[in-house]
C-alpha cells in the first residue's frame, strides 16, 4: 500500500518563528489533506490540496503531485499552533485515506 | 449543523464485554469512516462506508463490526473487547467520489476507550 512519511517528527519553536512541515508519499494520489490535532484531541481540517498551493491566514500549503510531496508552512507561529499535524492521502486507485504518523509541534512563548 | 457527533466520550470496559460506539452526521455525507489513534502511530482506518448498506474493511478491522442502515448513522461494534483495543476512536465523514472520500473530511470529537 501507499506509504506516507512526515518530517520532522518533532519540532519546537519560539513564538513568532516560521516552520515548514513535509509530507512524502510513495504513489500517485487524488486526495491530500492536512489536519491539525489540538492538545485536547480535536482534529481540524486545514487544507484539501491534492495539487497546487493554497493559503489561509498564516498557514499555506503546497503539493507537488509529480514529485510526490506536500509542504505545510506556518508563519509567525503562535502558542495556539501547538499540537500534531497530520498529512493524509488517498491513492489514485484506492478509496481509503491513509495517514502519516504526524509532526508534533510545540510553540513556546 | 451539529457536524459529526460521537457518543460516549469516555468508556471503560472489561475484557470480553461488547459495546457499540455511536457516530452520526447531519451533513448528508455519503462517506463515513472509523479510525483508531494509538500513541505514535497516527490514525488507522478500521472500517468505512460509501453509503447506506455498503461497508468495507480498512487496515485494522479485526474485532470490530459495522453496519450502515441510514445515511446519518455509522455505529462501530466491539464484539469481545480486548486490552489491545484500548485507544481513541474517531469517526469521520465527507462527500464521496468514485467510492472514496471527496474533498474535506470532518472528524467527530472522539471516544476514549479503555479495556481492562
Amino acid at each position: 500500500g501507499i506509504q506516507v512519511e512526515q518530517s520532522p517528527p518533532d519540532l519546537i519553536l519560539q513564538e513568532g518563528a516560521n516552520s515548514t512541515l513535509r509530507c512524502n508519499f510513495s504513489d500517485s494520489v487524488n486526495n491530500l489533506q492536512w489536519f491539525h490535532q489540538n492538545p485536547w484531541g480535536q482534529l481540524i481540517n486545514l487544507f484539501y490540496i491534492p495539487s497546487g498551493t493554497k493559503q489561509n491566514g498564516r498557514l499555506s500549503a503546497t503539493t507537488v503531485a509529480t514529485e510526490r510531496y506536500s509542504l505545510l508552512y506556518i508563519s509567525s507561529s503562535q502558542t495556539t499552533d501547538s499540537g500534531v499535524y497530520f498529512c493524509a492521502v488517498q491513492p489514485k486507485y484506492g478509496n481509503k485515506l491513509v495517514f502519516g504518523a504526524g509532526t508534533i509541534l510545540r510553540v513556546k512563548s | 449543523n451539529a457536524g459529526v457527533t460521537q457518543t460516549p466520550k469516555f468508556q471503560v470496559l472489561k475484557t470480553g464485554q461488547s459495546m457499540t460506539l455511536q457516530c452520526a452526521q447531519d451533513m448528508n455525507h455519503e462517506y463515513m469512516s472509523w479510525y483508531r489513534q494509538d500513541p505514535g502511530m497516527g490514525l488507522r482506518l478500521i472500517h468505512y462506508s460509501v453509503g447506506a448498506g455498503i461497508t468495507d474493511q480498512g487496515e485494522v478491522p479485526n474485532g470490530y463490526n459495522v453496519s450502515r442502515s441510514t445515511t446519518e448513522d455509522f455505529p462501530l461494534r466491539l464484539l469481545s473487547a480486548a486490552p489491545s483495543q484500548t485507544s481513541v476512536y474517531f469517526c469521520a465523514s465527507s462527500y464521496s467520489y468514485e467510492g472514496g472520500p471527496k474533498d474535506t473530511q470532518y472528524f467527530g470529537p472522539g471516544t476514549r476507550l479503555t479495556v481492562l
